[in-house]
């Protein structure tokens, strides 16, 4: 089946750096969503992307939809401690179908 | 977003035994999921509960073991049946709207024993 590549597994960065994670693909996606998933509780969406090329901005969150439909970055400035989590990215095919990266795990130290 | 209400938050059950998850929506959507998020993993379909219809099962779930109803817009359910160790997850129900995307409910966490 369909698979997304996401990557980093995980980071441990400082607060106040800019973070960075990806995801790619070799099916080509009409949709690509970015969740965050906090222990305990279900994933909550970030940012939607409808269009190949677009830049969607939420607060200190930016992603794109690449070009080729095929990839998406997300990125987060200046983080805080309260962006830990896991992040997921999803990619929408037909029939309103998701499917999800593994997950970045996210660890800021204060 | 669209308010998503599952139930129970959380279950420790016997093996061979099965459990039912509720999930409400605030609001009438089309389209409803259901995930399994197995422990560190990402999250898996399970199936499209089609409202009036039987379910859409994806490859590798079947409707002996995971039956699901959909008796309207605002409501599905989830049974895990004769469960073993190996169906310890968290199964989210997830819905989509044309107003606020796809949305995830909290979450059932189910412990198998």
């Amino acid at each position: 089946g369909q698979q997304l590549n996401q990557s980093p597994q995980s980071m441990f960065i400082q607060e106040g750096e800019d973070v960075s994670m990806n995801c790619t693909s070799s099916s080509i996606f009409n949709t690509w969503l970015w969740y965050k998933q906090d222990p305990g509780e279900g994933p909550v969406l970030l940012i939607a992307l409808y269009k190949a090329g677009e830049l969607t901005s939420n607060g200190r969150l930016t992603a794109q939809f690449g070009i080729t439909r095929k990839d998406s970055f997300l990125n987060i400035s200046a983080s805080i401690p309260s962006d830990v989590g896991i992040y997921f990215c999803a990619g929408q095919l037909g029939g309103n179908k998701l499917v999800f990266g593994a997950g970045t795990i996210l660890r800021v130290k204060s | 977003s669209a308010v998503i209400s599952q139930k129970p938050s959380r279950d420790i059950c016997q093996r061979g035994t099965s459990l039912t998850i509720q999930c409400q929506v605030d609001s009438q959507v089309t389209m409803m999921f259901w995930y399994r998020q197995q422990p560190g993993q990402s999250l898996t379909l399970i199936a499209t509960a089609n409202q009036g219809s039987e379910a859409t099962y994806e490859s590798g779930f079947v409707i002996d073991k995971f039956p699901i109803s959909r008796p309207n817009l605002t409501f599905s359910t989830l049974t895990v049946s004769n469960m073993s160790p190996e169906d310890s997850s968290i199964y989210l129900c997830s819905v989509e709207s044309a107003n606020y995307g796809y949305t995830f409910g909290s979450g059932t966490r189910l412990t198998v024993v």
